[in-house]
């Protein structure tokens, strides 16, 4: 089976740092994903990790340990436009997605 | 970038209706994808294709079907819908970007559908 956990909200305050966790289990594993999504919007792509590290993209960055089950995802210089649900989706397969995490970025 | 459509993205309909959410994507990808999302909560994958005439379903026990006659064409049907079917329905095509050694899905706008 597949199992995806992520802490259902999150809230920090504009200009900081945040780290938002996922840690699965997963009856096999071709990559991980994070997606942001906007309330009432569709999902879109942030990230992907398939080797143990880090990734990092402008101010997102994502992490990956194969051998603990975990990653996160690393937002830095918060702006209000960061308010959003953060999804770790998990490929073996097909894409098995977390329930999200809505972080809520404070001025 | 990928350009992917669905109609409509509002449907209120009462039980017992037959319904078709439309999903066309305009860059050839093969690979496409129906997910159905409640308020708050994960995706879930209840149809895929790998292209033309490939239709899988996916882990959600769902009572829609699709077809996938044309690449670019990949709708979804519920021959008589539920309240349980009321939630939002999200169509996605895959494909690899520059330099990317992975498929990235590309998702559409959405349907909102309620069934009353």
């Amino acid at each position: 089976g597949q199992n995806i956990d992520q802490p259902t909200e999150m809230t920090a305050t504009e200009g900081a740092i945040v780290q938002i966790n996922c840690t699965y289990q997963t009856s096999g594993f071709n990559g991980l994903f994070w997606y942001q999504q906007h309330a009432g919007e569709a999902p879109t792509f942030l990230s992907y990790n398939v080797l143990d590290g880090l990734e990092e993209k402008g101010r997102f960055s994502s992490f990956l340990s194969r051998s603990k089950g975990y990653s996160y995802l690393l937002l830095k210089e918060l702006q209000m436009k960061d308010s959003a649900s953060y999804l770790c989706a998990v490929l073996f397969g097909q894409l098995t997605f977390g329930s999200g995490t809505q972080l809520t970025v404070l001025p | 970038e990928a350009d992917i459509y669905q109609t409509p993205r509002y449907l209120v309909i009462g039980t017992g209706k037959k319904i078709t959410l439309e999903c066309s994507q305009t860059m050839g990808h093969d690979k496409m994808y129906w997910y159905q999302q409640d308020p708050g909560m994960e995706l879930h994958l209840i149809h895929y294709s790998y292209g033309v005439n490939s239709t899988e379903k996916g882990d959600l026990s769902s009572e829609s079907t699709v077809s996938r006659i044309r690449t670019e064409h990949f709708p979804l049907t519920l021959e008589s819908a539920r309240p349980s079917h009321t939630s939002q329905y999200l169509c996605a095509s895959s494909f690899r970007g520059p330099g990317q050694n992975f498929y990235e899905q590309y998702f559409g706008p959405g349907t909102r559908l309620t069934v009353t």
